[in-house]
């Protein structure tokens, strides 16, 4: 079964700081990796996609990373901002298109 | 580009009642549109692929019958919940794929902005 797990369920941040939330999947075949940044009753919006060559991709202050290899990417935030406060959901595309999703990173950016 | 609308963006509706969700795709065409149901900090589950001209494809223990979809068109999809209950109260979300060659999303889901259903 296609699984993705991330962690940590949630963290608190000062702003200014950096953080990294991590996704383990077991997705098969892989197609591509994408995160998206939900706020609370929104719907997910895309940051990244990398696709099985791409080791790292960025969208300003996010920066996200792939390991084929070991199936685990990796998204860092930098200097983070009080609008940072969302969830991020690793969701992972099969050769199918069908998606996998993980239950998301909980960030809450703290002044 | 790539914005997909939904409405309406919150709905409170007595048990019993049906309850209808627009989903749109405003700048492209969408042979295929998803729908997902979120509960709270839970992640995205698929109810349904929504095929234009063709009948909706339903994930496993989602009952057909409750949920109606409907994709007539190329930019619109619609969920109807039907005989809405309280344990049908949840966020629902559409996606919309684009399947146009070229444009550098081909396949890529782009999702709206979710519905918040409450059934009282």
């Amino acid at each position: 079964k296609n699984q993705v797990e991330q962690s940590p369920q949630s963290l608190i941040i000062l702003e200014g700081k950096n953080c990294t939330l991590q996704c383990n999947y077991t997705v098969s075949p892989f197609s591509n990796l994408r995160w998206y940044k939900q706020d609370t009753g929104r719907g997910p919006v895309s940051l990244t996609i990398m696709t099985f060559s791409e080791n790292t991709k960025s969208n300003g202050r996010y920066t996200a990373t792939l390991d084929a290899d070991t199936k685990q990417s990796s998204l860092h935030i930098t200097a983070s901002q009080l609008s940072d406060s969302a969830s991020y959901i690793c969701v992972v595309s099969d050769g199918n298109n069908r998606l996998a999703f993980g239950k998301g990173n909980q960030v809450v950016v703290i002044p | 580009g790539a914005v997909v609308s939904q409405h309406p963006s919150r709905v409170i509706c007595k048990s019993g009642t049906s309850v209808k969700i627009e989903c749109r795709s405003l700048d492209f065409q969408a042979t295929t549109m998803f729908w997902y149901r979120q509960f709270p900090k839970k992640s995205l589950m698929l109810m349904a692929t929504s095929n234009e001209g063709s009948k909706a494809t339903y994930e496993q223990g989602v009952e057909k019958d409750k949920f109606l979809i409907n994709h007539a068109s190329l930019t619109l999809s619609t969920l109807t919940v039907t005989s809405a209950h309280p344990e049908d109260s949840s966020f629902y979300i559409c996606s919309a794929r684009d399947i146009r060659a070229g444009t550098g999303r081909n396949n890529e889901q782009f999702f709206g902005p979710g519905t918040r259903l409450t059934v009282l």
